[in-house]
């Protein structure tokens, strides 16, 4: 069973910043079998990333994904205030996992 | 659009039964998987399943064998997910979501990326 860990766990920052959020795999995840989902207090997460560096249909291009093996990335280029929100990583395949997640909040 | 639409709220005692529908719209039913995914009060997110709506062929999590059941109903467009024995730790808001390259092969079968999710049902159990 591979493990993901995001890091930080909270990422206080201010309008107009660049996030950069981690995922880390306990194993080497085949294929860049890897997403990335934004979740806002009350609402199902959306879809980012996936292959983890495809941007899904209507997605403003300020959210990038990059890494592969055991390490990857989510960039926020320029934070906007609707980007406040909490951040999951996934590997998919037969047996499908969620990170803990990035809280990525106001300073 | 494409839209999965969930049922509602429910309310169970421990060691009832839950069934959480799913219906789909705006996409041909049958060429994607619906994957279920769980999450508790505060937590993060739980893969639970997932079903093929084009033959049924499912693949669940190993912690849920044998308590959950998932169906589809192609004439109504329609995934349903059945957990069974409930206890309090079920307690959470249970999503659907379509399957953009869910497959089988070789007597396995996986998942892939989920667009879009359905707005959520909550179950609640408690006595």
């Amino acid at each position: 069973e591979i493990v993901l860990t995001q890091s930080p766990g909270t990422l206080s920052l201010s309008p107009g910043e660049r996030a950069t959020l981690s995922c880390r795999a306990s194993q080497s995840v085949s294929s860049s079998y890897l997403a990335w989902y934004q979740q806002k207090p009350g609402q199902a997460p959306r879809l980012l990333i996936y292959g983890a560096s495809s941007r899904a249909t209507g997605i403003p291009d300020r959210f990038s994904g990059s890494g592969s093996g055991t390490d990857f990335t989510l960039t926020i280029s320029r934070l906007e205030p609707e980007d406040f929100a909490v951040y999951y990583c996934q590997q998919y395949g037969s047996s499908p996992h969620f990170g803990p997640g990035t809280k990525v909040d106001i300073k | 659009q494409v839209q999965l639409v969930q049922s509602g709220a429910e309310v169970k005692k421990p060691g009832a039964s839950v069934k959480v529908s799913c219906k789909a719209s705006g996409y041909t039913f049958t060429s994607y998987g619906i994957s279920w995914v769980r999450q508790a009060p505060g937590q993060g997110l739980e893969w639970m399943g997932w079903i093929s709506a084009y033959n049924g062929n499912t693949n669940y999590a190993q912690k849920l064998q044998g308590r959950v059941t998932m169906t589809t109903d192609t004439s109504t467009s329609t995934a349903y997910m059945e957990l069974r024995s409930l206890r309090s730790d079920d307690t959470a808001v249970y999503y659907c979501a379509r399957d953009l390259e869910g497959y089988c092969s070789g007597g396995s079968c996986y998942s892939s990326w989920f667009d879009p999710w359905g707005q959520g049902t909550l179950v609640t159990v408690s006595s």
